[in-house]
Parts: C-alpha cells; structure tokens; sequence
C-alpha cells in the first residue's frame, strides 16, 4: 500500500530554535516530493524535490530528498511564530501499469508551535 | 490575483441532504482536484480532471459526484449527505496535463458539517 508518514506529529519550540521534519515514503513509481505549509486555510506551496541530495532553499527554510533511503527533512532555522503551523509533505506517484497521471499522497502533517 | 476560489466557505447540512461545492481557478490551468481533509488524516484526493472534459476517481470517491463544467470550473456534489461526509474540502488545481510535474494550488477550503 502507497503510504507517506510525517513524524514527528506535533513540536513544540521557542523561537531561534531550529528544526527538522521529517517525511518517509512507500510508493509505486515515484516522480516527486513536495513540503507544503497549512495555516488556518489553504495550504501553500514551499518545495518540491525530485533528485536525492540536491538542497532547496529559501530564507531560513531548506529541504533535501533522499531516494535511496525513501525519505525527505524540512529544516526550519531560527524559528518564528509566523513559522507555526501544519507542514504537510505529499509524494507524486504513478501506478505500476496505469494511467500517466501523477497523483499526491499526503502525510498526516507535522504541526508546529513556535512560542516567542 | 484569486488563484483558486471556493464556495461557500461553510455549510451545515441534515442528513439526507444534497448539495455541490463550487471551485473555480483564473489561473489557466489544466488539472483540477477535489480533496477532503479530517483530522490525523492529511488530504485524500476524491476526484480529479486530468484535462478539461475528463473526470476520474481518487482515493475517496464513494458518495460523490463530481462535474467539470469548463476549464475554470471543477464542482463536486454530494448527492445524500451522511455524517461520514463531515469534513474540510479544498480544490486545487496545477499546470499541464494529467497532473503534470508542477505543484498544486489550493482554494481556502469549505468547512462542511453533516448532522
């Protein structure tokens, strides 16, 4: 079964902190990873990977994906309350055999709390 | 610059019930997609269009129906609500063609409670 797993669920940090979420994988015919951040409303795109060990960046946040290993980390450094939220990670996989869509499989998010 | 629109934002409906969700997007894209979100569990994809005039299951498709009425336009309906059917419904949409390779862009969300 496809599956995409966020740990941890929640975090709780104070502000300047840095840190690490992490997103593992199981799918058929991967194509790629995306990092999307969940306020109150819509998710808003941060990232999307498609080669292992190539950093994305920008501003204090980066990502890199490891194809080997089935997983990917969102760093967050030097943390700020506009940083809380839902970061939810989603893979892009075809079926083995099927149609040439490219359909996204969510984690179950991580939520983050920055206190100041 | 609206990206995706959906309509309303909430809604309470009684079991038994009916009613279409509306997701429009002025970004020219190809591929729409209607996902619920509950709690723990991310976002399910229910129904997508890969282009404009085709429709295909997700994940989740038992309960719904739903209509791509142009390229704009992608609505999702439920037919005889069920409290099952309580959720956050958000529409996106993305570039190209079956998907593509680009990200997705998601409307506000509509909050939806069945009683």
């Amino acid at each position: 079964e496809d599956k995409v797993v966020q740990s941890p669920l929640s975090l709780v940090v104070h502000e300047g902190d840095t840190v690490t979420l992490n997103c593992s994988y199981e799918v058929t015919n991967f194509r790629s990873l995306l990092w999307y951040k969940q306020e109150k409303k819509a998710p808003t795109f941060l990232f999307m990977l498609t080669s292992s060990g190539i950093e994305k960046k920008s501003g204090r946040l980066s990502s890199i994906l490891d194809k080997k290993e089935l997983f990917s980390i969102l760093n967050i450094t030097a943390t700020q309350t506009g940083d809380s939220a839902v970061y939810l990670c989603a893979v892009r996989w075809v079926s083995a055999g099927g149609t040439s869509y490219g359909k996204l499989t969510f984690g179950q998010g991580t939520i983050l709390t920055v206190h100041p | 610059n609206a990206g995706v629109t959906q309509t309303p934002k909430f809604q309470v409906l009684k079991t038994g019930q009916s009613m279409t969700l509306q997701c429009a997007q002025d970004m020219n894209h190809n591929s729409m997609y209607w996902y619920r979100q509950d709690p723990g569990m991310g976002l399910r994809l229910i129904y997508y269009s890969a282009s404009e005039g085709t429709t295909d299951k997700g994940e989740v498709p038992n309960g719904y129906n739903v209509s791509r009425l142009n390229k704009r336009e992608f609505s999702l309906r439920l037919e005889s609500a069920a409290p099952s059917q309580t959720s956050v419904y958000f529409c996106a949409s993305s570039e190209g063609y079956g998907g593509g390779t680009q990200p997705q862009h998601f409307g506000d969300g509509t909050r939806l409670s069945i009683l």
